[in-house]
């Protein structure tokens, strides 16, 4: 069954500093990933999505994310951070061999930014 | 666009009362999933529905929830009897599928259930 895991619950940078979350799955057949953001009282907000056509995503307010096979890692980065990028991320799978629509969700990052 | 609308944003209830959550997708998107987020467990995906059809309620918790979509632009969640274990955050979330590899799902911005 496919899955999906977010190393740290918490992660904090100072402002202007790298943002790494990573992101493992697992899947016999890589499959679709998708990076989300939620700010606080508010719902999910697409970052960007690994579609197999590259595997540098570029995403939007400057994040991206690389797709390693043979990592099953599908990382999310920002080069410098910014104290706006203070929310929960959640990374998601879905399975697209199973047949089925559904995502699998991560349990989720909160990064916090340090002034 | 209009994006998701749920509606109650907010709903305070007390034990053992009814309560209906209301979602509008995305003119559109033929998909629509019901999901629960709270701090244990994270988000779960509740149920999902693909041209009004439910096609996946192993996520509902128990017989207390039931999930409806009379038609394309509207769905139902509800909760009859309530109980404090139901207090959570739920997100409505919609797409369009098949369509557009990879089935980005658009989530609305949840209603905050609490009961008492």
């Amino acid at each position: 069954a496919q899955s999906v895991t977010q190393l740290g619950s918490h992660v904090s940078v100072s402002e202007g500093a790298l943002v790494l979350l990573r992101c493992n799955y697992s899947s016999s057949v890589p499959p679709y990933l998708f990076w989300y953001v939620q700010y606080p009282n508010q719902g999910l907000q697409l970052l960007l999505k690994y579609t197999s056509a590259a595997t540098l995503v570029k995403g939007i307010n400057g994040f991206e994310a690389e797709f390693k096979k043979s990592e099953t890692s599908f990382h999310l980065t920002k080069p410098s951070a910014h104290m706006s990028d203070a929310a929960e991320y959640f990374c998601a799978v879905n399975d697209k061999t199973s047949g089925t629509y559904k995502y699998i969700f991560g349990t989720g990052t909160r990064l916090k930014v340090l002034a | 666009d209009a994006g998701v609308i749920q509606s109650p944003r907010h709903e305070v209830t007390e034990m053992g009362q009814e309560v209906t959550l209301r979602c509008k997708p995305i003119s559109g998107h033929n998909s629509l999933f019901w999901y629960r987020q709270t701090m244990m467990r994270g988000l779960e995906l509740l149920i999902y529905f693909n041209n009004n059809v439910p096609i996946d309620d192993s996520g509902m918790p128990e017989d207390r929830f039931s999930a409806k979509m009379p038609n394309a632009s509207f769905s139902t969640l509800k909760i009859q009897p309530s109980e404090p274990r139901d207090s959570a955050v739920y997100f409505c979330a919609s797409s369009r599928m098949p369509g557009p590899v990879p089935y980005e799902q658009y989530f609305g911005p949840g209603t905050r259930l609490t009961v008492t």
